[in-house]
């Protein structure tokens, strides 16, 4: 399966904890989204990179959350200190070049709960 | 004022009737217009893409646009038991940030 793949599918944290999803673009795709989901919400943008680099990062609250694309391995979305508020379903799309209009691939997401 | 307004439902018609559903946006800058289908559980999936009004088919599918209206539409025909599932709009301005609808919840009874 080439396709976009995140991990964990489920993630469980007590208030306080650390979160760290994981995303693995499809082959070829050099540029990363992340976008949360809450219940009963549409998807809202969170970040955008391309390896090494934070392209967009209007969609993240200020505190707490962080993300990187590093040259190797897969783009981690890093929540610190998790408070109930965060548990949603993260989902993670890839796309091959920066050109506009390109559309977005998604996994299946990893789904947040804070106990 | 949402940037992109689509009505949540749900939406339940019979087996092989004609499905409309429809997005409005406020932002005459977005470019480029997409149709998603998630099912519960699993990731949004690309199911149709344009950028210029007017309509685009694929297969049971036809994507609608209106730039002067602001105003986009997806339609399925015949449809089917397995086009049950939530249905997004996605609307981009051209700097990959894409702007989702709330999502249309389509239950398709046999």
């Amino acid at each position: 399966n080439a396709g976009v793949m995140q991990n964990p599918r489920h993630l469980v944290r007590r208030r306080g904890q650390e979160a760290r999803l994981r995303c693995s673009p499809m082959k070829g795709h050099s540029h990363v989204y992340w976008y949360r989901q809450l219940p009963e919400e549409g998807l809202k943008f969170m970040v955008y990179l391309q390896k090494e680099n934070i392209i967009d990062e209007s969609g993240m609250p200020k505190e707490r959350f962080s993300a990187e694309f590093p040259k190797e391995g897969p783009s981690i979305l890093r929540i610190q200190q998790v408070v109930r508020g965060d548990s949603a379903a993260y989902f993670c799309a890839s796309s091959p070049t920066s050109d506009s209009g390109q559309p977005q691939h998604f996994g299946d997401g990893t789904r947040l709960s804070i106990l | 004022q949402k940037e992109v307004e689509q009505d949540p439902g749900p939406l339940s018609v019979p087996e092989g009737a004609i499905v409309s559903l429809n997005c409005t946006y406020s932002n005459s800058a977005f470019q480029y217009f997409m149709w998603y289908r998630q099912y519960s559980r699993k990731g949004p999936e690309l199911l149709m893409y344009t950028y210029s009004s007017g309509n685009k088919e694929d297969g049971r599918f036809t994507a609608q646009v209106d730039k002067s209206s602001k105003y986009i539409s997806l339609f399925i025909r015949d449809s089917q038991p397995s086009d049950s599932a939530t249905y997004l709009c996605a609307l981009m301005k051209g700097a990959q940030k894409l702007v989702f609808g709330q999502g249309t919840r389509l239950t398709i009874n046999p």
